[in-house]
């Protein structure tokens, strides 16, 4: 059962950069069945999808996020990575890692962390 | 820009049934947005439910359903149980490899 894990800073100071990594364990992110991708959640609020990206580097971004996003994958380490720039506290929220099957849903979910945006 | 439209709440009683819907702003839902629900509950990550439309997912009780419904995606808790207390998410594909959540229904089962 492949399971994932989000990891980075949990406080980023305003204007800076929010860097997260999602470690996947028991299987590679080269499977070709997944697309792997980020989520977060402002705090009482919904869902909003960030991007996806496919080990080959092949990458899809929210339109509303895609001048400040960057997605990145380390097949090395079995890593993949979500770079947000110039973050405002609008930016503070739960950020989930997932695994999309065939790019048609999300299978696989990290436990989330809380990043928040003050100085 | 589409927003993908969901009940902000809905009631149930314990083995009631029970309808929630996933729509657009414009235009309506079908197979090809590929409509997939999450269940959440407060301090957990989502869970998934169900996907392509109507497939549950590994381990989802039988009296979760997914289908079409006019022209929406809706999520059936048919026998509702306390458990099933939570927010519901529904997903689609937009195209050109872009994917929105809907706003969330949260559902209370009372």
């Amino acid at each position: 059962q492949l399971q994932l894990k989000e990891s980075g800073p949990g406080l980023v100071k305003p204007s800076e950069t929010l860097s997260l990594t999602c470690s996947a364990s028991g299987g590679p992110i080269t499977s070709s069945s997944y697309y792997w991708g980020w989520i977060r959640q402002p705090p009482g609020k919904g869902l909003e999808w960030i991007g996806n990206i496919y080990h080959t580097g092949s990458t899809n971004y929210n339109p509303s996020l895609k001048s400040r996003v960057t997605l990145s994958a380390d097949t090395s380490e079995n890593q993949f990575s979500l770079k947000l720039t110039s973050v405002t506290a609008a930016d503070t929220a739960i950020y989930f890692c997932g695994g999309w099957f065939g790019d048609l849903f999300i299978d696989f979910w990290g436990q989330g962390i809380l990043v928040t945006v003050s100085s | 820009q589409t927003v993908v439209t969901q009940e902000p709440s809905f009631s149930v009683s314990p083995g009631g049934t029970v309808t929630l819907t996933c729509g657009l702003s414009s235009g309506s839902v079908s197979t090809n947005h590929y409509p997939s629900w999450y269940q959440q509950t407060p301090g957990q990550a989502p869970r998934t439910v169900i996907y392509n439309t109507i497939t549950r997912s590994s381990g989802v009780p039988a009296r979760f359903s997914g289908s079409l419904l006019g022209n929406k995606a809706a999520l059936t808790i048919t026998g509702a149980q306390a458990d099933d207390e939570s927010n519901y998410y529904c997903m689609l594909f937009l195209g050109s490899g872009i994917w929105v959540f809907g706003g969330g229904t949260k559902l209370a089962v009372l």
